[in-house]
C-alpha cells in the first residue's frame, strides 16, 4: 500500500493570511505515461462529507475558490489556501490514486488564529 | 448534478452483518466505479471497496475477508455487506463515485468526485 503522510496534523493561520499543508507519499504517484500525478485533495467541514478541491495535483474542480491551489510532483504535494477565510475551517485530506487500495493521508486541521 | 444518499441500520449487533446502500440520483450508475469509504469518530478516512457498474470488484485488502460489494442498475443502487463486525467497524460511513474514464482501452477509476452526507453505523455488543 502507499503510505500517505501529511504536515503538520494541525495549524492556526490569522484570516487574510497563507496556508500551506504538505502531503508525502511513500512511492511516486507519476504516471510517465500521460505525465500525471495522481494526487487529490478534500475538504472536510464539521459534520460534512468530504469535498473536492483539487485533482491531478493541481486541477481545480468547478466552483472551488482561487485561493485553494495545489502542487508538487512524485512523492512531494502540496495545498495552498492564499487568503485564508472563516468558511475555510476545516480538516484536508490528499489521496493517492495511483494504486489500489486507494489511501488517504491523515488530515490536516485548518483553524483560525 | 448525481447526488448519492447512504442507507440502513444505524445499529448493528457484535458479530453480526452491517448492510448499507447507496442510492444514487441525478445520472445513470452505468460506467462508473462506486466506492465505500469510513472514517471512524475523529479518526481518519479508509477506502473500503470500489464496484464497477458491470460488477467488478476491487476491496481493500484489509477488509477483503468481511467485505461484499454488489449492484443493482435497475434501481441505480450499490450496496456494502459486512460480515462478523465488532467495535471497529463503528464509522460513518460514506458511498462515492469515482471519476471514470477511458484508459488502455477500458475504464479506469481516478478520484472520488461525489460523495453521499455518509451514515453513521454503531456495533453494539
Amino acid at each position: 500500500d502507499i503510505v500517505m503522510a501529511q504536515s503538520p496534523d494541525s495549524l492556526a493561520v490569522s484570516l487574510g493570511e497563507r496556508a500551506t499543508i504538505n502531503c508525502r507519499s511513500s512511492q511516486s504517484v507519476f504516471y510517465s505515461s500521460n505525465n500525471k500525478n495522481y494526487l487529490s485533495w478534500y475538504q472536510q467541514k464539521p459534520g460534512q462529507s468530504p469535498k473536492l478541491l483539487i485533482y491531478w495535483a493541481s486541477t481545480r474542480e468547478s466552483g472551488v475558490p482561487g485561493r485553494f491551489s495545489g502542487s508538487g510532483s512524485g512523492t512531494d504535494f502540496t495545498l495552498t489556501i492564499s487568503s485564508l477565510q472563516a468558511e475555510d475551517v476545516a480538516v484536508y485530506y490528499c489521496l493517492q490514486y495511483y494504486s489500489t487500495p486507494r489511501t488517504f493521508g491523515q488530515g490536516t486541521r485548518v483553524e483560525i488564529k | 448534478q448525481v447526488q448519492l444518499q447512504e442507507s440502513g441500520p444505524g445499529l448493528v449487533k457484535s458479530s453480526e452483518t452491517l448492510s448499507l446502500t447507496c442510492a444514487v440520483s441525478g445520472g445513470s450508475i452505468d460506467s462508473y466505479y462506486w466506492s465505500w469509504i469510513r472514517q471512524p469518530a475523529g479518526e481518519g478516512l479508509e477506502w473500503i471497496g470500489r464496484i464497477y457498474s458491470d460488477g467488478d470488484t476491487n476491496y481493500n485488502p484489509s477488509l477483503k475477508s468481511r467485505v461484499t460489494l454488489s449492484v443493482d442498475t435497475s434501481t441505480n443502487q450499490f450496496s456494502l455487506k459486512v460480515i462478523s463486525v465488532t467495535a471497529a467497524d463503528t464509522a460513518v460511513y460514506y458511498c462515492a463515485r469515482e471519476h471514470t474514464a477511458e484508459c488502455q482501452g477500458g475504464p479506469c477509476p481516478f478520484y472520488f468526485d461525489s460523495w453521499g452526507q455518509g451514515v453513521l453505523v454503531t456495533v453494539s455488543s
